[in-house]
């Protein structure tokens, strides 16, 4: 049983467009949604997260959103540069409890 | 400081062979985990460890064990190595159970 999905394997987008990256999760006891990017060939880096009594956070071009009543979470890149181009993973953690991750994104960003 | 480090980088097994890898952090952290990622499964947990001398099994356990005997160290290994255990492997540390630091990752193939 998937705990948290991303849906989308890939998504091309153009540089300078937004890219929204996709997030949902079944379990509604989460309380901490990360999302961390890897390049090939590298380990997964952590890029932003996000608490379940916030519905937004920012951080330079990338701001995640959370919407806990349709248990979805969305990542989004403005602008999106070519070097954005990576695998972007969900995760989910509850309390005492390890990280939960969803299978990948994988974003293209076109020149 | 180095972070976390992963020996070693590549390695090719024949069906039956055992080996150990090595995960190294220099911060501190009390939480280790190693996971396993194949195409379209995203990062899988296979054990972790919660401080120096504790482990415990994540999603994927099977065909694995580990130990942790000195608190930068986590050691994971395979006694009988079997093709589907060919996947990479990334090695992750954290001061509690959210944000991680992951490992460069170990490339294993198992013949």
């Amino acid at each position: 049983d998937q705990q948290v999905k991303q849906n989308s394997p890939s998504l091309s987008v153009q540089e300078g467009r937004i890219s929204i990256l996709n997030c949902d999760y079944t379990n509604s006891m989460f309380d901490y949604f990360l999302w961390y990017k890897k390049y090939p060939a590298e380990g997964p880096t952590f890029l932003i997260s996000i608490s379940s009594i916030k519905d937004k956070n920012e951080d330079g071009r990338f701001t995640v959103f959370l919407n806990k009543s349709a248990k979805h979470l969305s990542l989004h890149i403005v602008p999106s540069q070519p070097g954005d181009s990576a695998v972007y993973f969900c995760a989910a953690s509850r309390g005492n409890t390890p990280l939960v991750f969803g299978k990948g994104t994988r974003l293209s960003v076109i020149a | 400081n180095a972070g976390v480090t992963q020996t070693p980088k590549f390695r090719v097994l024949k069906t039956g062979q055992s080996m150990t890898l090595l995960c190294a952090q220099d911060m501190n952290h009390e939480y280790m985990y190693w996971y396993r990622q194949d195409p379209g499964m995203g990062l899988r947990l296979i054990h972790y460890s919660v401080g120096e001398g504790t482990t415990a099994k994540g999603e994927v356990p099977d065909g694995y064990n580990v130990s942790r005997l000195k608190k930068q160290n986590f050691l994971l290994g395979l006694e009988s190595a079997a093709p589907s255990q060919t996947s990479v492997y990334f090695c992750a540390s954290s001061y509690v159970y959210n944000e991680q630091f992951f490992g460069p990752g170990t490339r294993l193939t198992v013949l």
